[in-house]
């Protein structure tokens, strides 16, 4: 089947820094990518559409300024968090159309503790 | 936007009972509704997926069904098991093919499953 791979997996930053995130479509080319959000014990939530070769499509309340996104071939897309805060510790988790696009496949996941 | 309501949000069961869940969504558009089973700190799990023109899949213990009138569909898990025990959630989007739109998540579902 379809593998999306995350990385890295977990990851601990000091305030103010910035924290890169890569999702990679292992096996197949993914054109679009889909990154959500989810804090402790709440749902996923999409906080951007990835495009490849164009500019992301931000959900309504998520800065783009601060969430800084590249998709930059048909098999890698990345998430950078800038000047990163504790309120944007969080587990944030990729995902991609598998050949078809009849399923979704998601990355393992990137936990990001701020501190 | 597409809303998607979840109940309940804990639901506790004896083993070898059945559990439902259920979910609501707003957006009449919306034609793929998966449902995923995710353990702590893991990835999303695919178990069952049900498209609109369908009104109930099976696959072994787990069903789905859809009620597309009334813009609402369930999980149902009969002979519970332990390794059942996580967090469900609902999903609903649209696409031609399902799984190559964002996904609206429910608030999911902590199932405990008691010896």
């Amino acid at each position: 089947g379809a593998v999306v791979s995350q990385h890295p997996s977990w990851v601990i930053c000091k305030s103010g820094t910035s924290v890169k995130i890569e999702c990679r479509s292992l096996d197949f080319q993914a054109t679009t990518m889909f990154w959500y959000r989810q804090f402790p014990k709440q749902s996923l939530m999409l906080m951007a559409t990835s495009n490849e070769g164009s500019k992301a499509t931000y959900e309504q309340g998520v800065e783009k300024d601060k969430f800084l996104i590249n998709h930059a071939s048909l098999t890698l897309s990345t998430l950078t968090v800038t000047s990163a805060h504790p309120e944007d510790s969080s587990f944030y988790i990729c995902s991609a159309p598998g050949p078809g696009a009849t399923e979704a496949f998601f990355g393992q996941g990137t936990r990001l503790t701020v501190v | 936007g597409e809303n998607v309501e979840q109940h309940p949000s804990t639901l506790s069961v004896q083993e070898g009972d059945s559990a439902v869940i259920k979910c609501t969504y707003s957006d009449s558009a919306s034609n793929y509704f998966p449902w995923y089973k995710q353990e702590l700190g893991k990835r999303p799990q695919l178990i069952i997926d049900i498209r609109s023109n369908v009104g109930e899949k099976k696959d072994q213990r787990i069903a789905v069904t859809l009620n597309k009138t009334a813009k609402h569909f369930s999980l149902h898990i009969t002979e519970t098991q332990p390794e059942d025990s996580a967090v469900y959630f609902c999903a609903a989007s649209n696409g031609i093919t399902g799984g190559g739109n964002k996904l609206t998540f429910g608030t999911g579902t902590q199932l405990k499953v008691e010896l």
